[in-house]
């Protein structure tokens, strides 16, 4: 089962920064925050992971809260081709679960012009 | 980045035949993939873990029988569907872990489209 919750859908204007929310209140101490985005009949695409600290790298930011029951995923300026289902999926890094992906119903962010 | 290839991106086969999608990561190598199947509007679902040299490990409901797993190298496993039935036309989607990124970055391929008529 996914262990994270995120909103169903949300909006950006274009050019305008994209923050989607992610809880994840039952993280354990070795589990990263992995972020996947799927644009419509693609596989999911790589966007970034965190373990405690923020992360950045050309595509968006990662913030993760102190207590890491929450963490929020940021493009800072979003276009029309940013428009996908984003998923906030929590793993360990070792142990027999290794790479196996439960993914919940992600959020659906739509870019408008 | 690291990419993961599928092949074929679409197929169409008859009823009752089998049909064989390919999964390779291109740049690293891969001693476990995953299978996923996604339907129309819905999430990914994990089907098994492919593991090379051994034997594939299948979620709780997956059969295994009807989808034969074999991770033949460090870079290739390949999803054979058994005796296809029009209810196994779905969206099939692989993905390896690169052991060489912190954390064990797991990275998908573009998808299989699979149609049985």
């Amino acid at each position: 089962d996914a262990k994270t919750t995120q909103p169903t859908s949300m909006d950006c204007a274009e050019g305008r920064a994209a923050n989607l929310p992610c809880n994840h209140s039952t993280i354990s101490g070795n589990e990263y925050v992995y972020w996947y985005r799927q644009i419509h009949s693609q596989g999911p695409q790589y966007i970034i992971h965190g373990l405690k600290n923020n992360e950045t790298n050309e595509m968006a930011s990662l913030i993760i809260t102190e207590d890491r029951k929450s963490s929020t995923l940021i493009l800072p300026h979003a276009t029309l081709r940013d428009t996908a289902v984003y998923y906030c999926i929590v793993r360990p890094d070792r142990g027999s679960t290794l790479g196996r992906l439960y993914f919940g119903r992600g959020t659906q962010l739509t870019v408008w012009p | 980045g690291a990419v993961v290839s599928q092949h074929p991106s679409r197929v169409i086969c008859k009823s009752g035949t089998s049909v064989k999608i390919e999964c390779r990561s291109l740049d690293f190598q891969a001693t476990t993939m995953f299978w996923y199947r996604q339907f129309p509007k819905q999430s990914l679902m994990l089907m098994a873990t492919s593991n090379e040299g051994s034997k594939a490990t299948y979620e709780q409901g997956v059969e295994k029988d009807k989808f034969l797993i074999n991770h033949a190298s460090l870079t290739l496993s390949t999803l054979t569907v058994t005796s296809a039935h029009p209810e196994d036309s779905s969206f099939y989607i692989c993905s390896a872990r690169d052991r060489t990124t912190s954390g064990n970055t797991i990275y998908f391929g573009e998808g299989s489209w699979l149609t049985v008529v």
